[in-house]
Order: structure tokens, then C-alpha cells, then sequence
């Protein structure tokens, strides 16, 4: 069984701090995805990670895939309250199917 | 876009008695997925079809579960008798199918077993 472990599991900050969240496995990843949870809706992507070392940013939000696709961090700069929610990576191992992380929550403080 | 619709949004029930969830997958989508989400455990995998076809229900947690997929429009997931402990969000997604393609998710339905 792949497990994916996130950490931390929860996190609380104030409006305008940085935070990085982190995603471990120890299998190798095909390809990585994150996801981020609102409460009463189903998560919904933000982005994917394919290739070792790669860093993807989508504007206050850049996601790392490790060199070795073992592992991944997600770094928010200068937090908002809209980026409250339930964040989740889900690796996938070479085919449709995605096993999810642990999932850190995370409430930004305004 | 309509995106994945889940049908109820909420139930609450008795153990013992049947319950059935249902999902129509976005247009075109030729994989779906079905997930239960708790506290204790958070997302897993239950069950997921490719046109139509079951692939992997490893995920599912015994007999009592059960999940079909007649057409590319809609699938059920049933569980029969249903107990306290399977409580949980259930939730339904659905992917064009190939790696790395997202996974679109319905909102859920939120299953209470008393």
C-alpha cells in the first residue's frame, strides 16, 4: 500500500505570513496532484506535477516536486483567508488512479 | 458546465437499512471514481470503472458494499445492510480517464447511519 503522509496536519497563521506544507511518500511518484477541500464541497484541483525537481506556480501558491518524485511541498506567500481549506496531494502510480495524502487543514487567521 | 452531480446531498437512516447514492459523471468522462471521506481516515479510493467497467474495488470495504455503472451516465453505490460505522462523506468523481488528468468531484453526500 502507497501512503502518502502530509504534515503538518493542521496549521493555523495570521493574514500575511508564509506557510509550506509538505507530502512524503516512500514510493516514487508518476505524477503528483494537489487539491484543495472548501467544508460541504469535494476537492478540486490546483494544479499537477510531472517531472523531478519541477516548480509550478499559480500566483501566490508554488508547488515543488522532489528530484527524486518521492516527495512535494506546497508554499503559500502572504496567506489570505480565502486560502482556507483542507489541502491534499494524491499521487498517482501510473495509471487513472490517485492515492490521497492525509491532508493538512489549514485557517488563515484575518 | 454542469459538473459531477451527487444525489442525496444528505441522509440520515437507520442500521440495517438500505442505502443507495448516486452519480452522474460529467459528459465525456469515461472513468469514475467513488471516495468515502472520514476524520479517522480521510479520502479512500472505494471503487472506480473504466467505460463502465469496474478496474478496482479493492477499496471496498466488504460484501455490504456494492457499486454498479449500467451506462456512461450515471452509477450507484449501495450499501446493504448499512451499520453506524459507515458513516461518512461519500463522494464521487469522474476523469477523462487517462494519467495525470484531474479528477472532477460531485459535493458529496453526507451518509448518517443511526
Amino acid at each position: 500500500t502507497q501512503l502518502l503522509e502530509q504534515s503538518p496536519q493542521f496549521l493555523s497563521i495570521q493574514e500575511g505570513e508564509n506557510l509550506t506544507v509538505y507530502c512524503n511518500s516512500s514510493s516514487v511518484f508518476s505524477s503528483l496532484q494537489w487539491y484543495r477541500q472548501e467544508p460541504g464541497e469535494g476537492p478540486v484541483l490546483l494544479v499537477t506535477v510531472v517531472t523531478g525537481g519541477e516548480v509550478k506556480k499559480l500566483k501566490r501558491l508554488t508547488f515543488q516536486f522532489g528530484d527524486a518524485r518521492k516527495d512535494s511541498s506546497l508554499h503559500i506567500t502572504a496567506a489570505q483567508p480565502g486560502d482556507t481549506g483542507l489541502y491534499l496531494c494524491a499521487g498517482n502510480f501510473g495509471n487513472e488512479k490517485l492515492t490521497f495524502g492525509t491532508g493538512t487543514r489549514l485557517t488563515i487567521i484575518p | 458546465d454542469a459538473g459531477v452531480i451527487q444525489s442525496p446531498r444528505h441522509e440520515v437512516t437507520e442500521m440495517g437499512q438500505e442505502v443507495t447514492l448516486r452519480c452522474k459523471p460529467i459528459s465525456g468522462h469515461n472513468s469514475l471514481f467513488w471516495y468515502r471521506q472520514t476524520m479517522m481516515r480521510g479520502l479512500e479510493l472505494l471503487i472506480y470503472f473504466n467505460n463502465n467497467v469496474p478496474i478496482d474495488d479493492s477499496g471496498m470495504p466488504e460484501d455490504r458494499f456494492s457499486a454498479k455503472m449500467p451506462n456512461a451516465s450515471f452509477s450507484t453505490l449501495k450499501i446493504q445492510p448499512s451499520e453506524p460505522r459507515d458513516s461518512a462523506v461519500y463522494f464521487c468523481a469522474s476523469s477523462l480517464g487517462s494519467r495525470n488528468q484531474p479528477q472532477h468531484f460531485g459535493d458529496g453526500t453526507r451518509l448518517s447511519i443511526l
